[in-house]
């Protein structure tokens, strides 16, 4: 079992919609957690980073953080076809420490 | 904003080959990462260095070594090339505040290898 797990998908919405990414880990140590968003043959771009539990919210981003669950999870309000991306989970257990991946889901926007 | 600047971005080798993928950090950032993507997969952490010291290491090769020198660049030295190591290799970096790591890496385009 892996210790970052996340639906590969692929999950298609459409335009507007509210679009719900999630992931579920196993190593309670994790402290840090992130999203990225991966356009095809790109670099991960970091969109949210949240230390510890909690929510943070950023445009049409929220991400939450529930640690006694081991769950993330990654809102997009007001979707656009240009969030159509790879979208992966990740975190680590402290500051300068590797990060962890999900597997990524591929999302899919349709106008 | 300076980004992460990694070359070659394409890389073409033969089996048995040597290649070296360089990668420029965000400036006064002073932690490097390097992860290696297949294709459909996550990006799997190999190796990290702090302050030119190697910090962790995750899943490299014995074939591979990899150094950060004094001005923060890196370079991952890869020999004895198998097809399987045909991936995109990212670098990432972060920096230090303190005593403090932020914790947020920020990633690179990517080198694409290919090993014929």
């Amino acid at each position: 079992q892996k210790e970052v797990e996340q639906d590969p998908g692929p999950l298609s919405v459409p335009e507007g919609a509210i679009v719900s990414l999630n992931c579920t880990y196993s190593n309670s140590a994790f402290q840090y957690f992130m999203w990225y968003r991966q356009y095809s043959r790109k670099g991960p771009e970091l969109l949210m980073y949240t230390y510890s539990s909690g929510n943070k919210e950023d445009g049409r981003f929220t991400a939450q953080v529930d640690k006694s669950s081991k769950y993330i999870s990654l809102f997009i309000r007001d979707s656009q076809p240009s969030d159509s991306a790879t979208y992966l989970c990740a975190m680590s257990e402290g500051g300068a420490q590797k990060l962890v991946f999900g597997q990524g889901t591929r999302l899919t926007i349709n106008p | 904003a300076a980004g992460v600047i990694q070359s070659p971005r394409h890389l073409i080798k033969e089996k048995r080959e040597t290649a070296t993928l360089k990668c420029y950090p965000i400036p006064r950032h002073d932690t490097v990462y390097w992860y290696q993507q297949g294709p459909g997969q996550d990006p799997q952490f190999l190796i990290s260095f702090y302050e030119k010291m190697q910090s962790d290491k995750g899943s490299i090769p014995d074939r591979f070594s990899a150094q950060q020198f004094s001005d923060y660049h890196s370079e991952l030295n890869m020999s004895s090339l198998e097809l399987g190591d045909s991936a995109l290799y990212f670098c990432a970096s972060s920096s230090t505040s303190g005593r403090t790591n932020t914790g947020e890496l920020f990633f690179g385009e990517g080198s694409r290898l290919t090993v014929l």
